[in-house]
Order: structure tokens, then C-alpha cells, then sequence
């Protein structure tokens, strides 16, 4: 029940295309859902973060779409960078504390 | 304002050696984590300290493992004795108290790399 399940594993964009990762989760007490970024020899870094009494939240390109019934969200990035090419982890926790991360989706933007 | 800082960046130890990782938490931030990923695979909580004290430590993998958190500030990690399967990436948290209105974001170290050999 405290599994969060991330897809794709990798996922290689085109620059200026959007890039689509999906989370879904088990416990229907989770009430935080961050998205964090993670660089190579960074440590992960909260890109944009929801909970689940609004279905989305937008920030510049980046927008979390929240599915309560479906147990699901997602990370759409607009118009996406060569810079944006990093490691995506979603999270899943109760009042913020202690994260459930899923395993990771390994972006590449092609220039 | 200063991030989460871990040292060492690195540790090459053998297995049965005793390895110390330390975590400095953004200055007033009273929620301290510590987390592991491993192989490539998901980043997985290990505990949680409130101020001094131990709130959560479900995530610890067994006795070996041992963190302390004195005064509040600092934290260590040691691991004693450590064994192949301990290697990975530690990672530290932090973030200020639920319920000043703040949000929950927690802020991440840049990571200790731990290899046991």
C-alpha cells in the first residue's frame, strides 16, 4: 500500500515537444504529491508540488494533473528544454512527512 | 540562505568497516530525513527526526544502522558494520514545521555515494 508506481522509465522528447510522466499511487491517505528533479550529482529539488483537492496546478511550463478517483497524477512539461533533461521522481506522503518516491523516469531532450 | 549539506560526498569503505555520514540541515529547519537510494532503484525513506527526536524510524533496514541527532541541529548517520548491500546514495532533508502555514517542501542534500567494497 505504500508503493508509488512511475512510467515511463525513460523517455526521450524532441525540444520544443512535451514530455508526460504518470504516477500512480495505492493509499488513499497520501494528501501531498511533490514532483522533484534530480541533476546529475544533485540532490533531488522540488519542482512543483499538488494535493488532492484540486485536479491541476500549473507552473510556467510545468503542470501536475491529479486523478483522486483514478489514484493517478502526472507531470506535463511544455515546450521542453534541452535543459530539462534529468531524472523525474514522483513522491507521495501523509502532511509532507516521510516520501514515498517512485523509481524515477530518465529525461532526455533532444536540441 | 545556505542548503542541506552531507559529507562526506563520497566513501569507498570495506565491508566491515564503520562508515559516519553527516547532515547539516538548512539553519531552523526542525524536520530532519534521511533517505537511501539504491542501485538505481526508488529513493527510499529511512527516518525522521523532529528537533532531537526520533518521530519516525520505520525505514531504518536493521541495527547496524544508527542516527543521532544531538541538540537538534546536526545530524549523523553510522553504519556499523557495513555490509555490501549498504552501498548506494544517502540522501538528507529538511524542512521547517508543519503547521506554521509553511509548505511541506523538503529540502534535499546533494547526497553522500557510499560504496562498500
Amino acid at each position: 500500500q505504500q508503493q508509488v508506481k512511475q512510467s515511463p522509465q525513460s523517455l526521450i522528447v524532441q525540444k520544443g515537444g512535451i514530455s508526460i510522466i504518470n504516477c500512480a499511487y495505492e493509499n488513499t491517505a497520501f494528501d501531498y504529491f511533490p514532483w522533484y528533479q534530480q541533476f546529475p550529482g544533485k540532490g533531488p529539488a522540488l519542482l512543483i508540488a499538488i494535493r488532492p483537492d484540486v485536479s491541476e496546478k500549473k507552473e510556467g511550463r510545468f503542470t501536475i494533473s491529479f486523478n483522486k478517483s483514478a489514484k493517478q497524477f502526472s507531470l506535463h512539461i511544455m515546450d521542453s528544454q534541452p535543459g530539462d533533461s534529468a531524472t523525474y521522481f514522483c513522491a507521495a506522503s501523509f502532511y509532507g512527512q516521510n516520501f514515498v518516491f517512485g523509481p524515477g523516469t530518465r529525461l532526455s531532450v533532444l536540441p | 540562505e545556505a542548503g542541506v549539506t552531507q559529507f562526506p560526498s563520497h566513501s569507498v569503505i570495506e565491508k566491515g568497516q564503520t562508515v559516519t555520514l553527516r547532515c547539516d540541515p538548512i539553519s531552523g529547519h526542525d524536520n530532519l530525513y534521511w533517505y537511501r537510494r539504491v542501485m538505481g532503484k526508488e529513493i527510499k525513506f529511512l527516518l525522521h527526526f523532529v528537533k532531537e527526536s526520533k518521530q519516525d524510524e520505520s525505514g531504518m533496514p536493521n541495527n547496524r544502522f544508527l542516527a543521532e541527532r544531538t541538540g537538534g541541529t546536526y545530524s549523523t548517520l553510522k553504519v556499523q558494520p557495513a555490509e555490501l548491500e549498504d552501498s548506494g546514495v544517502y540522501f538528507c532533508a529538511s524542512s521547517q514545521e508543519f503547521g506554521r502555514g509553511v509548505t511541506d517542501t523538503q529540502y534535499f542534500g546533494p547526497g553522500t555515494r557510499l560504496t562498500v567494497l
